[in-house]
């Protein structure tokens, strides 16, 4: 079936530089789309989700960016620190006409900061 | 935090036997969604309930069943197990079945057979 991916394995980054991790969709009924950060030990932290009728969403210190022309998807971190490492995953949600769907989650991007 | 409470953090058990993992969802969430996690297929969803009713099935074995309960709680039973069921096991919940709106982690229940 259809399934979100991931580019990058791993991205490190220096402390204070900006992150940029990206993700490729391929499910054109997807329509809502959710990028999560997962600490070890832990779960799927919600960071920042972004409607299929909006291009781009800032929240704190992050941005996501959707070009639904090549279907692809971004999380931008600004001013990266220590905190911010994690493994992060995007998250698609398909729109259905029978009920709600769980979420497909790409494969993850295990962002490392040197400091 | 995320508010979701799941119990126990972790579960040790033998091939052939059965356990029962429990989810507590955020407070006022209606809807809880299981997920499995493993090293070779990722984060996968199972299956949804929304206000007691099943409402969607993923990637769930046959062997695997789950309820929600009048108080909103809910349970995975998962039977007949086998080593590939090794796994981090995920409850989340959100507060409508319809809506685009996030779903929030538990910390999850590390099941491992042996």
């Amino acid at each position: 079936g259809e399934s979100v991916g991931l580019h990058l394995p791993t991205l490190s980054v220096q402390e204070g530089d900006n992150s940029i991790i990206n993700c490729a969709y391929s499910n054109s009924a997807s329509d809502y789309f959710i990028w999560y950060k997962q600490e070890s030990g832990k779960g799927p932290q919600f960071i920042i989700d972004i409607r299929s009728n909006m291009d781009k969403r800032q929240g704190q210190r992050v941005t996501v960016l959707l070009n639904k022309t090549v279907k692809h998807l971004s999380l931008q971190i600004a001013a990266t620190q220590p905190g911010d490492s994690a493994v992060y995953f995007c998250a698609e949600k398909a729109r259905s006409g029978g009920g709600a769907d769980g979420l497909t989650f790409g494969k993850g991007t295990h962002l490392i900061i040197q400091p | 935090d995320s508010g979701v409470t799941q119990t126990p953090k972790h579960l040790i058990t033998a091939t052939g036997q059965r356990v029962t993992l429990r989810c507590s969802p955020r407070s006022g969430d209606l809807s809880v969604y299981w997920y499995q996690q493993s090293l070779d297929q990722g984060l996968q969803f199972l299956i949804q309930y929304y206000n007691g009713e099943e409402r969607a099935k993923g990637n769930i074995l046959e062997r695997f069943s789950a309820q929600q309960f009048p108080d909103l709680h809910s349970e995975l039973n998962l039977s007949s197990l086998e080593l590939g069921d090794s796994a981090l096991y995920f409850c989340a919940s959100s507060s409508e079945a319809y809506s685009n709106q996030p779903q929030h982690f538990g910390d999850g229940t590390r099941l491992s057979i042996l």
